[in-house]
């Protein structure tokens, strides 16, 4: 089965730059689409990136996704880092093969 | 404003049932499919179930394949999760969550999603 991988967590200082990898297990992580969640403790996942570098609207410019095939991953970067960007992420697509939706195991952003 | 408020969770035994519930508002439910998600305690997500738009087509996860049934009633703009066969292992906030594309180009892209509903399995 299509898993994804993220590290379980990363930490940067404010006002720096981050990137949480997610890597697809088998197949082609471009053969469907990436989103990206933020999850802020106690409430629901948000979208911040979908179909791989698409920001929804209210979401800052300093949110960007790529897809990387040679190394089939996919990479959400934020910029300028604020202290409220301190969250978990979780990378998701779709295993087409078996209709499962897949979840990456989730990475908790520390900004300190 | 759309929204998704679950309900029905609860503490159970194991071996035990228990129906969740979602309620939406504020877009035309009976066009869109919709999907469970649940969070174990301190841990990731994981897609539980989806059902099209006119309960043509009904997926679930492995872990739960057998023992939970979705269901939604386009009427009443409800859609349901019926949990039996109840494990430890099926502790977890419940999210109930709607597909973000009327036809997806992204399959899996869920938004918005509730509040959840805890279901909590144990003796």
């Amino acid at each position: 089965n299509f898993m994804l991988t993220q590290p379980h967590s990363v930490s940067e200082s404010p006002g720096k730059t981050v990137t949480i990898s997610c890597t697809g297990s088998s197949g082609s992580i471009a053969s469907n689409y990436v989103q990206w969640y933020q999850q802020r403790p106690g409430s629901a996942p948000t979208t911040v990136i979908y179909e791989d570098n698409q920001r929804p609207s209210g979401v800052p410019d300093r949110f960007s996704g790529s897809i990387d095939s040679s190394s089939n991953s996919a990479s959400l970067t934020i910029s300028g880092l604020k202290t409220e960007d301190e969250a978990d992420y979780y990378c998701q697509s779709y295993d087409s093969s078996n209709h499962d939706v897949v979840f990456g195991g989730g990475t908790k952003l520390t900004v300190l | 404003e759309v929204q998704l408020v679950e309900s029905g969770g609860g503490l159970v035994k194991p071996g035990g049932s228990l129906r969740l519930s979602c309620a939406a508002s504020g877009f035309t439910f009976s066009s869109y499919s919709m999907n469970w998600v649940r969070q174990a305690p301190g841990k990731g997500l994981e897609w539980v179930s989806s059902i099209s738009s006119s309960s043509s087509y009904i997926y679930y996860a492995d872990s739960v394949k057998g023992r939970f049934t979705i269901s939604r009633d386009n009427a009443k703009n409800s859609l349901y999760l019926q949990m039996n066969s109840l494990r430890a292992e099926d502790t977890a906030v419940y999210y109930c969550a709607r597909d973000a594309q009327l036809v997806p180009a992204a399959p899996g892209w869920f938004d918005p999603w509730g509040q959840g509903t805890l279901v909590t399995v144990s003796s």
